[in-house]
């Protein structure tokens, strides 16, 4: 069965550093993958997504996400971090169905 | 387009009761699903249905019934609420054409006592 691991269920940075987030995912076809964010008290938003096309996939806000199918990762990366990014960032994936399986969760804080 | 809605936004039941939480659909999807979102544990699928008439287990199937008459609804039963209830409940839908955009609602913040 599809499963995905969030590695560190809180990830904390000052204002303008690197946010890295970390998702593994375990499949041995490349599913979908995905990554939302969910501010506080609100839904989810997609903030990219990969579907078999380019690996270096660009979403809202300065987002990006890289993946990397012999690591059977997915992280999330932005080069500068904003007091506005401070949220819960779920990573998950879409094997052959259209089930969506999602990691636990990182709550993403940002120190000014 | 409304896109996903849900009713009702917010509840609070007593243990033993039962109600509905609603989801609707404009967009023709034949795919809706219902996620329940509890800390610290991800968003996990409840019940999915790939079309009008057809509906299967997730992950969290326990204590809850779904039906699927037509294809803009797809309503979540709770028969008799427990507090392990509690949580914050999903719906999803997305068409078999484009299966890799799924469009959530806003949610139902259920709390059981």
């Amino acid at each position: 069965a599809q499963s995905v691991t969030q590695l560190g269920s809180h990830v904390s940075v000052s204002e303008g550093a690197l946010v890295l987030l970390r998702c593994n995912y375990s499949s041995s076809v490349p599913p979908y993958l995905f990554w939302y964010v969910q501010y506080p008290n609100q839904g989810l938003q997609l903030l990219l997504k990969y579907t078999s096309a380019a690996t270096l996939v660009k979403g809202i806000n300065g987002f990006e996400a890289e993946f990397k199918k012999s690591e059977t990762s997915f992280h999330l990366t932005k080069p500068s971090a904003h007091m506005s990014d401070a949220a819960e960032y779920f990573c998950a994936a879409q094997g052959g169905s259209e089930k969506l399986v999602f990691g636990k969760g990182t709550k993403l804080t940002v120190n000014p | 387009n409304a896109g996903v809605t849900q009713t009702p936004k917010f509840q609070v039941l007593k243990t033993g009761q039962s109600m509905t939480l609603q989801c609707a659909q404009d967009m023709n999807h034949e795919y809706m699903s219902w996620y329940r979102q509890d800390p610290g544990m991800g968003l996990r699928l409840i019940h999915y249905s790939v079309g009008a008439g057809i509906t299967d287990q997730g992950e969290v199937p326990n204590g809850y019934n779904v039906s699927r008459s037509t294809t803009e609804d797809f309503p979540l039963r709770l028969l008799s609420a427990a507090p392990s209830q509690t949580s914050v409940y999903f719906c999803a839908s997305s068409s078999s054409v484009r299966r890799d955009t799924q469009y959530f609602g806003p949610g139902t913040r259920l709390t059981v006592l």
